[in-house]
């Protein structure tokens, strides 16, 4: 079935790092999300990525679609204590005959003042 | 802002009891879903709910849960027999398309 992955599993940043998460997906992907997660809370939609090749910025935020649409990437830049979470994209395919939204693995962030 | 909420937000049950988890989707909202997430691990999707009826379910949907919506606003999973390893938070959702999923605040079913 569909998978989806994500890297790194964790990363630690000082503050006013850069940090990057990538997520990668076992079929070509209809349109892809991404969420944030707070520790103890709940998933919080951040964007929705559907063109090949789109960039979308939110702030220091910067989302990536890959060209294949099998792809994608969420950079922070200069990241803030408030950026702590886990990162989740969500992505879905309708060629695989499904609507649902299939969740990555995930990547906690850390962010050291 | 309109939000989805969620009861109990913690819930205890002894292993082999049944479960109703409880939601109020967003009130125009069209799409409902179960996610499943157990602790320090991904959120994985359960069901989707549509026009009344089940539009998919996974591979963890089996004849142990099932869904409702009972009346105009509520929508409920329901978990027979609990295992212990049904523990795990189970958010909501719901959305106006197939698009942005508004979640809840999630349930922590703890099976003892």
């Amino acid at each position: 079935g569909q998978q989806v992955m994500q890297i790194p599993q964790y990363q630690h940043v000082q503050e006013g790092e850069d940090f990057t998460t990538y997520c990668n997906s076992s079929t070509t992907l209809s349109n892809i999300q991404w969420y944030k997660q707070r520790p103890g809370g709940h998933p919080v939609f951040l964007i929705q990525l559907v063109k090949s090749g789109e960039v979308k910025k939110q702030k220091r935020l910067t989302f990536q679609f890959g060209e294949a649409k099998k792809n994608s990437s969420l950079h922070i830049t200069a990241t803030q204590t408030t950026d702590v979470g886990t990162y989740f994209c969500a992505g879905q395919s309708w060629a695989s005959g499904t609507y649902k939204y299939i969740f990555g693995t995930g990547t906690r962030l850390k962010v050291l003042a | 802002e309109p939000e989805v909420t969620q009861t109990p937000s913690h819930q205890v049950t002894q292993m082999g009891q049944e479960v109703i988890l409880r939601c109020v989707p967003i009130s125009n909202h069209l799409y409902f879903y179960w996610y499943r997430q157990i602790l320090g691990q991904k959120v994985e999707f359960l069901v989707s709910f549509y026009n009344n009826e089940i539009s998919e379910k996974s591979e963890i949907f089996d004849d142990q849960f099932s869904v409702e919506r009972p009346d105009g606003s509520n929508f409920t999973l329901k978990i027979r027999s609990t295992k212990l390893e049904d523990s795990a938070m189970y958010f909501c959702a719901s959305s106006e398309q197939v698009t942005e999923a508004f979640f809840g605040q999630g349930t922590r079913l703890t099976v003892v």
